[in-house]
C-alpha cells in the first residue's frame, strides 16, 4: 500500500501522560500536514512541513505539542501532558506541489487518542 | 478570515435520484476548492477540486461539482446516487494568496444518506 500510513490507530492514555504518533507520508510528498478532527467537526489545521522545515503552525498547536520532520520523510506529532480535551482523531497529510499549487492532500487513517 | 459553510447538517436522498450537497466559502483572492468523503473508521478520501479553468469539475464516483464565483459555492452533485455513497462529506478551501501556505480550512461536513 503506498497511500499514508499513520500509527498507532488508536492510542488510550490516562491524563498527564505523553503520547507520540507517526505519520509516513506517501514517499514522492515533501508537503507533510497535521490536523485534528473532533466528532461532529472538520478536521482542524495543527501544521505543516515542507521537506523537514516547519513552515507554519496553527494557535490550536499549544505548547504542549511539538511535531518534527528530521530527515523530509516521516513525522511525529507528540503531546506533553495530556489532558482530556486532547481527546481527538489525529489526521495526517502529504502532498505535492501540483499544477499551479493545486495538489490535494492525501489522507491518511488517524490515530483516535482517547484520554481517560 | 477564511471560512467554509456546509448549511445542511444531513441530506436524504433516494437511491436512484440526483442528489446535491452544498457548499460556500469566504476567502481572500482566488480560492482553490476541494471535496473529501469520509466513510466509518477511514481516513478522508479525496474527490475531486477546482483549481482554475472549467467551472464544472468531475471527480471521482460519478461526482462532479460547480464552481460558482458570483455566489462563493462549490456544491457537489452527482446524476444518480448509489446506496454506497452514503457517508460524510467535507467540503474544503485553500486561499494561497491569503497567506498560510497550503493548509486546508474544511467545513463542519454533511452526512449524506441514500435510501434503498
Amino acid at each position: 500500500d503506498t497511500g499514508v500510513s499513520q500509527n498507532p490507530r488508536h492510542k488510550i492514555t490516562k491524563r498527564g501522560q505523553n503520547v507520540t504518533f507517526r505519520c509516513d507520508p506517501i514517499s514522492e510528498h515533501n508537503r507533510l500536514y497535521w490536523y485534528r478532527q473532533t466528532l461532529g467537526q472538520g478536521p482542524e489545521f495543527l501544521t505543516y512541513f515542507q521537506n523537514e522545515a516547519q513552515l507554519e503552525k496553527s494557535r490550536l498547536l499549544s505548547d504542549r505539542f511539538s511535531a518534527e520532520r528530521p530527515k523530509g520523510s516521516f513525522s511525529t506529532l507528540e503531546i506533553q501532558r495530556t489532558e482530556q480535551g486532547d481527546s481527538a482523531m489525529y489526521l495526517c497529510a502529504s502532498s505535492s506541489p501540483g499544477l499551479a499549487g493545486g495538489g490535494e492532500q492525501f489522507f491518511g487513517p488517524g490515530t483516535r487518542l482517547t484520554v481517560l | 478570515a477564511q471560512s467554509v459553510a456546509q448549511p445542511e447538517d444531513q441530506v436524504n436522498v433516494a437511491e436512484g435520484n440526483p442528489l446535491t450537497v452544498k457548499c460556500t466559502y469566504s476567502v481572500s483572492g482566488n480560492p482553490y476548492l476541494f471535496w473529501y468523503v469520509q466513510y466509518p473508521n477511514r481516513g478522508l478520501q479525496f474527490l475531486l477540486k477546482y483549481i482554475t479553468g472549467d467551472n464544472l469539475v468531475k471527480g471521482s464516483y460519478g461526482f462532479e461539482a460547480e464552481f460558482n464565483k458570483s455566489q462563493t459555492s462549490f456544491h457537489l452533485k452527482k446524476p444518480s446516487a448509489l446506496v454506497s455513497d452514503s457517508a460524510l462529506y467535507f467540503c474544503a478551501v485553500r486561499a494561497p494568496l491569503a497567506g498560510g501556505y497550503n493548509k486546508l480550512i474544511f467545513g463542519a461536513g454533511t452526512r449524506l444518506a441514500v435510501h434503498p
